[in-house]
């Protein structure tokens, strides 16, 4: 059964880079056959696309986030990872991670979710 | 950007209802739409994508339908378990979700 699990820290400094890995188990990040993204969740609010990655490292990402948003992947430890540069209050949220279908498509499954504060 | 707006936000029902959740797209995205359904403090669960296509193994009491830029997602006869905040998803063109649709207890 594939799991995926969010780690990194929960606090950030505004201006700073936040930092978060998903770890793959129970398949491969190596298949060809989906796509690896995040998703985020502001408290109480609504849910955002960040951005999808393909093992080969194609990436997709969300135009409002800019030249902010970076994702990667390392096939050899079964991860992909995200970095979101110069980060806000507007940044506090739940970080998800989630198998796409598609470079823009369905998530199933997701992780549980990882919040990550930004404040000084 | 394409915009995703659900309707109603909040929805109130009582158990054995038929219930109906709106998703319009701000232009069309032909069936590239996807729903979830989530709890407090848990992540999102997929319902159904492509429009109509139900996940295995998720109740056929849900179904979804509609292409272009109007769909619903409809739950024939309301369990306790169902009973939580509904998103769309549109994957058209990269991806956007809706502000969700709150299900409470009638």
């Amino acid at each position: 059964q594939l799991q995926l699990q969010e780690s990194g820290p929960g606090l950030v400094k505004p201006s700073e880079t936040l930092s978060l890995t998903c770890t793959v188990s129970g398949g491969s990040v190596s298949t060809s056959t989906y796509y690896w993204g995040w998703i985020r969740q502001p408290p109480g609010k609504g849910l955002e696309w960040i951005g999808n990655i393909y093992y080969s490292g194609s990436t997709y990402y969300n135009p409002s986030l800019g030249s902010r948003v970076t994702i990667s992947v390392d096939t050899s430890k079964n991860q992909f990872s995200l970095k979101l540069s110069y980060v806000t209050a507007a940044d506090t949220a739940v970080y998800y991670c989630g198998r796409g279908s598609s470079y823009y498509g369905w998530f199933d499954p997701w992780g549980q979710g990882t919040l990550v504060t930004v404040s000084s | 950007d394409i915009q995703m707006t659900q309707s109603p936000s909040t929805l109130s029902a009582s158990v054995g209802d038929r219930v109906t959740i709106t998703c319009r797209a701000s232009q069309s995205v032909s069936s590239w739409l996807a729903w979830y359904q989530q709890k407090p403090g848990k992540a999102p669960k997929l319902l159904i994508y492509r429009a109509s296509t139900l996940k295995s193994g998720v109740p056929s009491r849900f179904s979804g339908s509609g292409s272009g830029t109007e769909f619903t997602l409809t739950i024939s006869s309301l369990q306790p378990d169902d009973f939580a905040t509904y998103y769309c998803q549109q994957y058209d063109s990269y991806s956007t979700f809706g502000q969700g649709t709150k299900l409470e207890i009638k």
